[in-house]
């Protein structure tokens, strides 16, 4: 099946510092990724959709200058959370549809999560 | 959550008994899915359902949709301990990058 992985898959940073988390398809190429998300026994929430090649569309409530999302290519996006502070703190998971096929119709294959604790 | 409630919020059963776990959402879609995360993980993605089906079988797993009422249940039947995680409907719209929006989640507790 479709792989997504993850990096880091945790990460401990200082207030005031920025931190890249990457987000990479295996076996697949995506046209789209999408991040996401999820404070402790919490749904996840959609931060932004990330289209190869052009910029993100980001959710209502989520300030694009501190989450920088660019997708270089069709197997990696990253997303930057700049001058992280505690309560960005969170589990971030990132997924990505396949570039093949009714866009629709296509499931998403999610990554394993990054940890994020911001001290 | 950005689409919906799920219901229960938490559910405990016994091995072997039948889990069901409800969805309701706001908006038209074109499809609903019903995903498993494990405490700390990423997602599974367990079942599709299109706005024109209203039933969908896969292994222990039993979907319904109800369009009218904008309304999903998830039957697991025959449980197991490790089916102990959290599932959460997704829709996906027929507009605006067709994105996936998540329910809050049942949390399911399998007693063995």
């Amino acid at each position: 099946g479709a792989v997504v992985s993850q990096h880091p898959s945790w990460v401990i940073c200082k207030s005031g510092t920025s931190v890249k988390i990457e987000c990479r398809s295996l076996d697949f190429q995506a046209t789209t990724m999408f991040w996401y998300r999820q404070f402790p026994k919490q749904s996840l929430m959609l931060m932004a959709t990330s289209n190869e090649g052009s910029k993100a569309t980001y959710e209502q409530g989520v300030e694009k200058d501190k989450f920088l999302i660019n997708h270089a290519s069709l197997t990696l996006s990253t997303l930057t959370v700049t001058s992280a502070h505690p309560e960005d703190s969170s589990f971030y998971i990132c997924s990505a549809r396949s570039a093949s096929g009714s866009e629709v119709l296509k499931v998403q294959y999610f990554g394993p999560g990054t940890r994020l604790t911001v001290t | 959550s950005q689409q919906g409630e799920e219901d229960p919020q938490a559910l405990s059963i016994q091995e072997g008994e039948n889990a069901t776990m409800n969805c309701s959402y706001k908006t038209s879609i074109n499809n609903l899915q019903w995903y498993r995360q494990n405490s700390g993980r990423g997602l599974v993605h367990l079942i599709l359902i299109r706005s024109n089906e209203r039933e969908k079988h896969s292994g222990r797993l039993r979907v319904t949709l109800d369009t009218s009422k904008k309304s999903s249940s998830l039957l697991i039947t025959a449980s197991r301990a490790a089916d102990t995680a959290s599932y959460f409907c997704a829709t996906v719209g027929n507009t605006g990058g067709f994105k996936t929006i998540f329910g809050a989640g049942t949390r399911l507790f399998v007693k063995a």
